[in-house]
């Protein structure tokens, strides 16, 4: 079992361009989320799936889209990268959503010039 | 509001003090979950221990416990004997049933020094 991965560890873009965050889990898990991670402020929800074909917004959702086509992957495209998007990234899955425990993928952290 | 509160933001202490971490959460589902999460200096996420909101009983594992009420809506997580190991930042999560969403806290960085 990888458990979940997330690629790529590490990126750079400049301002405007876009890119996709990919996330997979081989846990069969149906619940799938993306956290962004800023100094000070913890982990703070972008976007979830309670399954494939559902998704829904988190705390802070603007700049960012996903989809979930199939159980394992759920992506995190971001549209046009500003600056205020610079932060680690983590995806998370657990078995269901509400009182699971959820796994953490080992981050990427983006960088926005 | 803030779903969950971590008041302090940084604490140091020397090897082998006792030190505890406070939480403080805030809902009004009547089912919820309670989480605590290390983040060691690696990066990585490790999950502690999770609670319902229906069992109140302290839990014990090895160094850790943790103390669950329901009257002050806390959290608090406890290291006996710290270790320099200990050294992390601890977060506190909240889940709510009813809303599929999981709040953290802004987190704990405990240094523990030799």
């Amino acid at each position: 079992n990888a458990g979940v991965t997330q690629t790529p560890k590490f990126q750079v873009l400049k301002t405007g361009q876009s890119m996709t965050l990919q996330c997979a889990q081989d846990m069969n898990h149906e619940y799938m989320s993306w956290y962004r991670q800023d100094p000070g402020m913890g982990l703070r929800l972008i976007h979830y799936s309670v399954g494939a074909g559902i998704t829904d917004q988190g705390e802070v959702p603007n700049g960012y889209n996903v989809s979930r086509s199939t159980t394992e992957d759920f992506p995190l495209r971001l549209l046009s990268a500003a600056p205020s998007q610079t932060s680690v990234y983590f995806c998370a899955s657990s078995r269901l959503a509400g009182g699971y425990e959820q796994f953490f993928g080992p981050g990427t952290r983006l960088t926005v010039l | 509001a803030q779903k969950v509160t971590q008041a302090q933001t940084e604490i140091s202490v020397v090897e082998k003090e006792d030190v505890t971490l406070d939480c403080v959460y805030e809902t009004r589902d009547t089912t919820y979950y309670l989480f605590w999460y290390k983040q060691p200096p690696s990066g990585e996420l490790v999950f502690l221990i999770r609670r319902n909101s229906f069992d109140e009983q302290n839990e014990i594992s090895g160094r850790y416990s943790w103390n669950f009420q329901k009257s002050t809506s806390s959290f608090n997580f406890t290291i006996t004997a710290s270790q320099v190991v200990d050294s992390a930042v601890y977060f506190c999560a909240l889940s709510e049933v009813n809303f599929n969403k999981f709040y953290f806290g802004s987190g704990t960085k405990l240094n523990v020094k030799p």
